[in-house]
C-alpha cells in the first residue's frame, strides 16, 4: 500500500541551526502538508502547497519556514534557525483530494 | 477558535468491551475525520464523515455525526489490546479554500487485556 515517508525519524539541532525535513508524499496525490505536534498538545497545521505553491499557512508559519518541492518526488520543510520552541514532531501528509490526508510517521524534531 | 474537542480526555476499558468518544467543534464543517495515533508514531487516517451523512461504518468502527449539535461519537466495538493508542477528530472547515483541518486535543484510549 503506498504510503508517505518521512526521513529522518529523528533530528537532534542546535538552537539557530537550520534543519531539512524531508518527506515523500504518495505518487499520485496533489496537496502536500506540514503539520507538527507539540508534545502533550493538540496537532497544528503549518502549511498546505498545491500546484508548486504555497495555498494556505498558519501564523505559526513564518519567515523562518520554508517548503519546497525541489523534483517531483520530494517535498521538504526548512527552518532556517531553530528555536527551542520548534521542538515537536512534525508530519507531513499529502492528499488526492482537499481535506482527505495520509500522514506520514513524522520527524521528531529536538533544538537543543 | 477551537474546536475539535474530544471527550473523554482518556479512557480504559476491558478487552472486548465497546469504547465510545465524542468530539465537539464550533463552526461549520465539510467533513470530520477520525485519526489514531499510537504513542510516538504517526497519524493514520480511520474514517471521513461528510457533512450530509450521519452514520459511517468501517470494520469495528461506527462513527456518527449531529450537525444541529455539532458533535460526533467514534464507537469501537469488541475492544483489543491493539486499539489501545490516542484517538483524535480532526474537522475540515466549510470555508472556500480552506486546506487545513483542525485538530482536538484526543482522547487516550487503553484497553486493558
Amino acid at each position: 500500500e503506498p504510503e508517505v515517508t518521512q526521513t529522518p525519524s529523528h533530528q537532534v539541532t542546535q538552537m539557530g541551526q537550520e534543519v531539512i525535513l524531508r518527506c515523500v508524499p504518495i505518487s499520485n496525490h496533489l496537496y502536500f502538508y506540514w503539520y507538527r505536534q507539540i508534545l502533550g498538545q493538540k496537532v497544528e497545521f503549518l502549511v498546505s502547497f498545491y500546484n508548486n505553491e504555497i495555498s494556505e499557512k498558519s501564523e505559526i508559519f513564518d519567515d523562518q519556514f520554508s517548503v519546497e518541492r525541489p523534483d517531483g518526488s520530494n517535498f521538504t520543510l526548512k527552518i532556517r534557525s531553530t528555536k527551542l520552541e520548534d521542538s515537536a514532531m512534525y508530519f507531513c501528509a499529502s492528499s488526492v483530494r482537499i481535506q482527505e490526508l495520509f500522514f506520514g510517521s513524522g520527524t521528531q524534531l529536538s533544538v537543543l | 477558535s477551537q474546536q475539535g474537542e474530544e471527550d473523554p480526555q482518556a479512557l480504559s476499558i476491558q478487552e472486548g468491551e465497546n469504547a465510545t468518544m465524542n468530539c465537539s467543534y464550533k463552526t461549520s464543517i465539510n467533513n470530520l475525520q477520525w485519526y489514531r495515533q499510537n504513542s510516538g508514531r504517526g497519524l493514520v487516517h480511520l474514517i471521513l464523515i461528510r457533512s450530509n451523512e450521519r452514520e459511517k461504518h468501517s470494520g469495528r468502527l461506527r462513527v456518527t455525526l449531529d450537525t444541529s449539535k455539532k458533535s460526533s461519537s467514534l464507537l469501537i466495538t469488541a475492544s483489543r489490546a491493539a486499539d489501545t493508542a490516542s484517538y483524535f477528530c480532526a474537522t475540515a472547515p466549510s470555508m472556500d479554500s480552506n486546506y487545513q483541518l483542525i485538530w482536538g486535543a484526543g482522547t487516550k484510549l487503553i484497553i486493558k487485556p
